[in-house]
């Protein structure tokens, strides 16, 4: 079962604004990596942030980690209709290294 | 393409079949992943190899299904006697492991299972 939330559960814009989602997670991690997932499709990593990290920069994204309050946030600037999807958090966990996904933020940009 | 390619994209079979799924992951990369996704829902772990062992199995793989990968390349998941509640995406993932911790994850686009 999942082991992160995600917030918001959805959030629509308009193409330009700028997208904040978060995550939360329940355990210590190494590191959190967002995901992107279009409809229907698989998952394409955005960006790794590590533990010992405050902030990451990725083009128009942004990512920032509090390991004290288990929680990260992805910033998209300057949003495209393109960017509509849904945005996933991701730890590793288990001795597979598997990834713990959060529930994810479906995100649409209106044109 | 060098990518992670599954197959098929989608399926649809009826209540009691039996159905595989084939992953393959990216050539050099030993570790493969299946994970599922339901509507809504992030995916969740269902099994991982280490080249041909498979290491982990989440509670999610019950006893109808079962996941090999021979010779440590391809693999495939079978759902034997499938119910409505298996319809999801079966999402197959590789990485390359070594020393490297962060272990970045590479996704197949997935395939679609309908059960009716």
């Amino acid at each position: 079962s999942q082991q992160g939330e995600e917030d918001p559960q959805a959030l629509s814009i308009q193409e330009g604004e700028n997208a904040t989602m978060n995550c939360s997670y329940k355990t210590s991690i190494n590191n959190l990596q967002w995901y992107r997932q279009n409809s229907g499709r698989g998952l394409v990593h955005l960006i790794l942030i590590r533990s010992n990290e405050r902030e990451k920069h990725s083009g128009r994204l942004r990512v920032t980690l509090d390991t004290s309050k288990k929680s990260s946030s992805l910033l998209i600037t300057a949003s495209r209709a393109a960017d509509t999807a849904s945005y996933f958090c991701a730890h590793l966990s288990g001795s597979a290294r598997q990834l713990t996904f959060g529930s994810g933020t479906q995100l649409t940009v209106l044109p | 393409d060098t990518g992670v390619s599954q197959d098929p994209r989608h399926k649809i079979t009826k209540r009691g079949q039996n159905v595989t799924f084939r992953c393959d992951p990216i050539s050099e990369h030993n570790r493969l992943y299946w994970y599922r996704q339901t509507l809504g829902q992030g995916p969740e772990f269902l099994t991982y190899f280490q080249n041909e062992a498979q290491l982990e199995k989440s509670r999610l793989l019950s006893d109808r299904f079962s996941a090999e990968r021979p010779k440590g390349s391809f693999s495939t998941l079978e759902i034997q006697r499938t119910e409505q509640g298996d319809s999801a995406m079966y999402l197959c993932a590789s990485s390359p492991g070594g020393r490297d911790k962060n272990y970045e994850q590479y996704f197949g686009p997935g395939t679609r299972l309908t059960v009716t």
